[in-house]
């Protein structure tokens, strides 16, 4: 069964850092990429990011590029997120999707269920 | 501001049929492939159309895609309370070098 497990809910303050995971399972990591998607409160879906774990080819959307980091463990199956300094702009749901080929437009065809990140002042 | 844009809502009666678009640009529309997803109430998205005009297995043919230019239209027949939901459309942007995500829809089935 394919799965994508996400780590847990996060209350931080301003200016920590944080590292959220997405742990793969029922399929072989390094044949996907593994995207992360940003929802604000109430708002739309926002593409942030995205690896290929075998070479840890990245792509980042220009909202996000230098303000997030993707990278992967493939020897333990996860992807991660992180922040060297959360705003309170950072508050979101961070869903992390699988896609077979993110270049023309690939489909996310599997989510994991979101990491709630909740930054205060 | 989302590039691709949507139209904020649509309604429609159960039974009914309702079409959501999906507009955008030659850098991301031409020679990329769309896709549709749903996000019902407090759910991760899923799913419904991939490569313009496909379903995964499980999807019903309720469900459909299509592109024309720089335009994308996803229809939903047979209308369900169930269906009630978020719907966005998504592709891949050359310019960019990056995907995009639409503004989304909120479908309400009357």
């Amino acid at each position: 069964e394919v799965q994508l497990v996400q780590s847990g809910a996060e209350v931080k303050k301003a200016g920590d850092s944080l590292k959220v995971s997405c742990k793969a399972s029922g399929f072989d990591l390094t044949n996907y990429w593994i995207g992360w998607v940003r929802q604000t409160p109430g708002k739309g879906l926002e593409w942030m990011g995205i690896i290929y774990p075998r070479d840890s080819d990245t792509r980042y959307s220009p909202s996000f590029q230098g303000q997030v980091t993707i990278s992967a463990d493939t020897s333990i199956s996860t992807v991660y997120l992180q922040w060297s300094s959360l705003k309170a702009s950072d508050i979101a749901m961070y869903y992390c999707a699988r896609s077979p080929s993110v270049i023309r437009g690939g489909a996310f065809d599997f989510w994991g269920r979101g990491t709630m990140v909740t930054v205060s002042s | 501001q989302s590039v691709l844009t949507q139209s904020p809502s649509v309604s429609a009666a159960p039974g009914q049929k309702v079409t959501i678009s999906c507009s955008g640009s030659s850098s991301n529309f031409e020679n990329n492939f769309v896709s549709w997803y749903q996000q019902l109430p407090g759910a991760a998205p899923k799913v419904l159309i991939y490569e313009n005009n496909k379903r995964p297995s499980g999807i019903p043919d309720r469900f459909s895609g299509s592109k024309s230019g720089t335009s994308a239209t996803l229809g939903i027949t047979g209308l369900q309370t169930g269906d009630e939901a978020d719907y966005y459309c998504g592709t891949w942007d050359s310019s960019l070098s990056a995907g995009l995500f639409g503004g989304g829809t909120k479908l309400t089935v009357l």
